[in-house]
């Protein structure tokens, strides 16, 4: 079964920090995503990504996130100046392709700002 | 504003128990998802509709457009069904952009 991989899967950062999350998607897809869920929230979406560019995003996914993908394997979320409100579950996932198509979801990296 | 509502929100059944867990949105989609969500947090897709019924085992999930309506069932519940169900859906306008809601906790008790 092929998966998406994230890393890591914990972290816990000073408030003002930058933090960048990373991810492994499958493979052979195209499409790129991320999620954010705040504890006991439900899931927003924050970014998509195709063809290496950002192909749309959320209000939440201003000034402060970034998307990148710096290689042919890894897309990697960073957050420039971390906030106290930025601690959440972060959500990476991919598609073969554009979404109405099965999506598969990483295990989600925790992030703690303090 | 909820572009997506599920209900109940949360709901705990006996082991052996016919299980529906709905979902209503007010936008015009091209999809929807049904995603469970484990206790540790991951995510699996369970199910992609764009109209009509699928079955997977023992879940069931249909799709009315016209209602704006979805339910997935789980037939013959069993403790390890016990997760949080999101339902997610595919605004016709945003191509990449997911419409979640809150979820359905669901505890199946042996």
């Amino acid at each position: 079964e092929p998966e998406v991989t994230q890393t890591p899967s914990h972290q816990v950062t000073q408030m003002g920090q930058e933090v960048i999350l990373r991810c492994v998607p499958i493979s052979n897809h195209l499409y790129f995503y991320w999620y954010r869920q705040i504890l006991g929230q439900k899931v927003e979406f924050l970014v998509s990504f195709y063809n290496n560019e950002i192909s749309e995003k959320s209000e939440i996914f201003d000034d402060q996130f970034s998307v990148e993908r710096p290689d042919g394997s890894n897309f990697t979320l960073k957050i420039r100046s971390t906030k106290l409100e930025d601690s959440a579950m972060y959500f990476c996932a991919s598609s073969s392709r554009q979404g109405g198509n099965t999506i598969y979801f990483g295990e989600g990296s925790w992030l703690t700002v303090v | 504003k909820n572009e997506v509502e599920q209900s109940p929100q949360n709901l705990t059944a006996q082991e052996g128990e016919f299980i529906t867990i709905n979902c209503s949105y007010s936008v015009g989609i091209s999809a929807l998802h049904w995603l469970q969500q484990h206790p540790g947090g991951g995510i699996v897709s369970l199910f992609m509709l764009s109209s009509g019924k699928k079955k997977h085992g023992r879940l069931i999930a249909t799709i009315n457009i016209q209602e704006k309506h979805s339910s997935l069932h789980i037939t013959a519940s069993h403790p390890r069904d016990s997760a949080v169900y999101i339902c997610a859906v595919l605004h016709y306008n945003t191509g990449n952009q997911f419409y979640f809601g809150t979820g359905t906790s669901l505890t199946v008790i042996p």
